[in-house]
C-alpha cells in the first residue's frame, strides 16, 4: 500500500540555523500538507499546497517558513533561522483530491532545536 | 469556544468492551470529519471518514455524525489492548477548503 515517506526521521539543529524537511507524498496525490505537533499538544495545520502554489496557510506559517515541490516527487518544508519553539514533530500529508479529501500522514520528522 | 473539542481522558475500558469517544465542533458549516489513531511518538493513522448524518461502520469501528448537534463520535467494539492509543478527531471546518483542525485527542487504555 502506498505511503507518505519523510526524511530525516530526526533532525537536531542549532538555534538560528536553517533546516529542510523532506517528504515524498503518495504517487498521484494532488494535495500536499504540512502539520506540526509540539510535544503534548494537538496537531496543528501549517500549510497546504496544490498545483505548485500555496492554497492555504495558518498564522503559524510566517516568513520563517517556505514550501517547495522541487521535482515530481518531493515536497519540502524549509524553516529559516530556527527558534527553540520550533522543536516539534513535523508531519507531511497528502490527499488524492479527486475522489476524497482524506489526508494520509507520513511518519514525521522530529525536529530538535538546541 | 474551541473549534474541535474532545475529552482528553484517559478513558479506560476492559478488553472486549465497547469504547465510546466523543467530539464536538464549533463550525456548523463543516462537511468533512475524520477519526485518526495516534500511538505515542507516531503519526496520525486514519481510521475512517464520515460526511453524512448517521452511522458509518468499518469492521469494529462505527463513526456517528449529528450535524444538528455538531457532534461526531467513534465506537470501538470488542476493544483490544492494541487499540490503546490516542484518538484524534479532525474536522475540515466550513471556513476552510483544505485545513484539518484537530482536537487534543482522547487517550484510550484497554485493559487485558
Amino acid at each position: 500500500e502506498p505511503e507518505v515517506t519523510q526524511t530525516p526521521s530526526h533532525q537536531v539543529t542549532q538555534m538560528g540555523q536553517e533546516v529542510i524537511l523532506r517528504c515524498v507524498p503518495i504517487s498521484n496525490h494532488l494535495y500536499f500538507y504540512w502539520y506540526r505537533q509540539i510535544l503534548g499538544q494537538k496537531v496543528e495545520f501549517l500549510v497546504s499546497f496544490y498545483n505548485n502554489e500555496i492554497s492555504e496557510k495558518s498564522e503559524i506559517f510566517d516568513d520563517q517558513f517556505s514550501v517547495e515541490r522541487p521535482d515530481g516527487s518531493n515536497f519540502t518544508l524549509k524553516i529559516r533561522s530556527t527558534k527553540l519553539e520550533d522543536s516539534a514533530m513535523y508531519f507531511c500529508a497528502s490527499s488524492p483530491g479527486w475522489y476524497t479529501d482524506t489526508q494520509y500522514f507520513g511518519p514525521g520528522t522530529r525536529l530538535t532545536v538546541l | 469556544q474551541k473549534e474541535v473539542e474532545q475529552n482528553s481522558g484517559p478513558l479506560s475500558v476492559p478488553e472486549g468492551a465497547i469504547a465510546s469517544l466523543n467530539c464536538t465542533y464549533s463550525d456548523r458549516g463543516s462537511q468533512s470529519f475524520f477519526w485518526y489513531r495516534q500511538y505515542s511518538g507516531k503519526s496520525p493513522e486514519l481510521i475512517m471518514s464520515i460526511y453524512s448524518n448517521g452511522d458509518k461502520e468499518d469492521g469494529r469501528f462505527t463513526a456517528q455524525l449529528n450535524k444538528a448537534s455538531q457532534y461526531v463520535s467513534l465506537l470501538i467494539r470488542d476493544s483490544q489492548p492494541s487499540d490503546s492509543a490516542t484518538y484524534l478527531c479532525a474536522v475540515k471546518l466550513g471556513s476552510s477548503n483544505y485545513k484539518l483542525t484537530f482536537g487534543k485527542g482522547t487517550l484510550l487504555t484497554v485493559n487485558p
